[in-house]
């Protein structure tokens, strides 16, 4: 079965600190993707990457960073956390025949304050 | 733009009851179409995959329909229980090398006992 992990399930940082956000995935998937998640609006991308150092800006990239330097590992960074950062975020993979379905992670409820 | 609308937004029944939930998409050119189950506080999960030439899928109590024609796909939960109280996001992908899934904001459903 794939695998994917996020490294908290529950994060509370203050307005300013730099938050890392950590995925990883077990099955050599070329494609990993960060999603944020808020009531009303379902899923919005922030970032994807197709390979080891690409990426690639989704609909909501500002405020955000992600790195990939391993390919089991994508990274989202909060360079200054905001309230309005305040969300679900998750992480999914797919192999890179790319109409497969997406993985998800658990997700990680991040709050702000 | 590609867009997926679900409705209703929520629904409420009781247990044991049927009901369906309906998803409308303008992606184009289409490549196939996924319904995720999504508990609170977790991440999405996988119920069905189809492609265009597929109608139907079942997944135990799960049934999906796929009209590739009109755009529409619906998903019938049969005979309802408590678990399958939850979010169900319908997702769209188009061929032709995309990375990017569409995804609609889903309908919460609540079963009552």
């Amino acid at each position: 079965d794939v695998k994917v992990t996020q490294s908290s399930r529950y994060l509370v940082k203050r307005t300013g600190e730099k938050v890392f956000l950590e995925c990883v995935q077990d099955m050599d998937h070329e494609n990993m993707f960060w999603y944020r998640q808020d009531p009303g609006l379902g899923l919005r991308l922030i970032y994807f990457s197709y390979d080891v150092k690409m990426k690639e800006k989704g609909d909501i990239p500002e405020g955000y960073s992600v790195s990939r330097e391993k390919k089991e590992r994508f990274s989202l960074i909060l360079e200054s956390a905001s309230t309005n950062q305040t969300s679900m975020y998750l992480c999914a993979s797919t192999p890179m025949a790319l109409q497969y379905e997406q993985y998800f992670g658990p997700g990680t409820r991040l709050t702000v304050t | 733009k590609n867009q997926v609308e679900q409705s209703p937004q929520s629904l409420i029944i009781l247990e044991g009851k049927n009901c369906t939930l309906q998803c409308n998409y303008t992606v184009s050119p289409f490549s196939n179409l996924r319904w995720y189950k999504q508990d609170t506080g977790r991440g999405p999960v996988s119920l069905t995959i189809m492609t265009f030439s597929e109608n139907t899928k079942s997944n135990g109590r799960y049934t999906a329909t796929l009209d590739a024609d009109t755009k529409q796909s619906s998903l019938h939960i049969t005979a309802s229980q408590l678990s399958d109280s939850a979010s169900y996001i319908c997702v769209v992908s188009a061929s032709g090398g995309s990375y990017i899934p569409t995804f609609g904001r889903g309908t919460s459903l609540i079963v009552h006992p």
